[in-house]
């Protein structure tokens, strides 16, 4: 059965510095998604993509955030200058026939 | 805005018994609702859906039906097993395409 995979599992950065966060979706879905579930809160949603633009974003998802398919395969999520408090579990997501189907995440820890 | 509300957990219970885990939403209009679970170290998974009011959705024993009247959407399962002890996401979608907004979670642990 087709997944999202994400990698990689666990990133650990300094505060301050870049991060990519890499997601291929499956390979049908057109549009994508990224989550984040901060320790022991709610899942959030951050961005939606469809046709190669953002199509909604929410209130976390400020400057500081990007998103790209760089190519036919690969989504991903850039944190250009990481804090303590982007330390979450990050989700991308594809949708297909109205429901959206998650990957294992990465676990993001920023000190 | 739209939220989902899940019932405060822990809930821990014995093999065999029954589980009840509610969810209550604000939304406008007419979304779609899902139940996910997330089992350790993985990520989350569709368990079902609903995507009008009176819709039951059902999968793997577990059942949930869409209650316009009372805004709920509460999971059920009438013998749970130790198998199924993970996180239960209740979440609130449109009918395609579009965010999901998610319930607190609630951590379901079966004992043998």
């Amino acid at each position: 059965e087709p997944e999202v995979t994400q990698t990689p599992s666990h990133q650990v950065t300094q505060m301050g510095q870049e991060v990519i966060l890499h997601c291929v979706p499956i390979s049908n879905h057109l549009y994508f998604y990224w989550y984040r579930q901060i320790l022991g809160q709610k899942v959030e949603f951050l961005v939606s993509f469809y046709n190669n633009e953002i199509s909604e974003k929410s209130e976390i998802f400020d400057d500081q955030f990007s998103v790209e398919r760089p190519d036919g395969s690969n989504f991903t999520l850039k944190i250009r200058s990481t804090k303590l408090e982007d330390s979450a579990m990050y989700f991308c997501a594809s949708e297909g026939r109205g429901e959206q189907y998650f990957g294992p995440g990465t676990r993001l820890t920023v000190t | 805005g739209d939220s989902v509300t899940q019932m405060e957990g822990p809930v821990t219970l014995s093999e065999e018994a029954f589980l009840t885990i509610n969810c209550t939403y604000t939304a406008t209009g007419y979304p779609s609702l899902f139940w996910y679970v997330q089992y350790p170290g993985e990520g989350l998974q569709l368990l079902l859906k609903a995507t009008k009011a009176d819709d039951k959705g059902s999968n793997k024993g577990f059942e949930a039906t869409y209650r316009k009247e009372t805004t709920s959407f509460h999971l059920e399962k009438g013998s749970v097993q130790v198998s199924d002890s993970a996180v239960y996401f209740c979440a609130l979608g449109g009918t395609s395409y579009g965010k999901l907004t998610f319930g607190q979670g609630t951590i379901l642990t079966v004992h043998p």
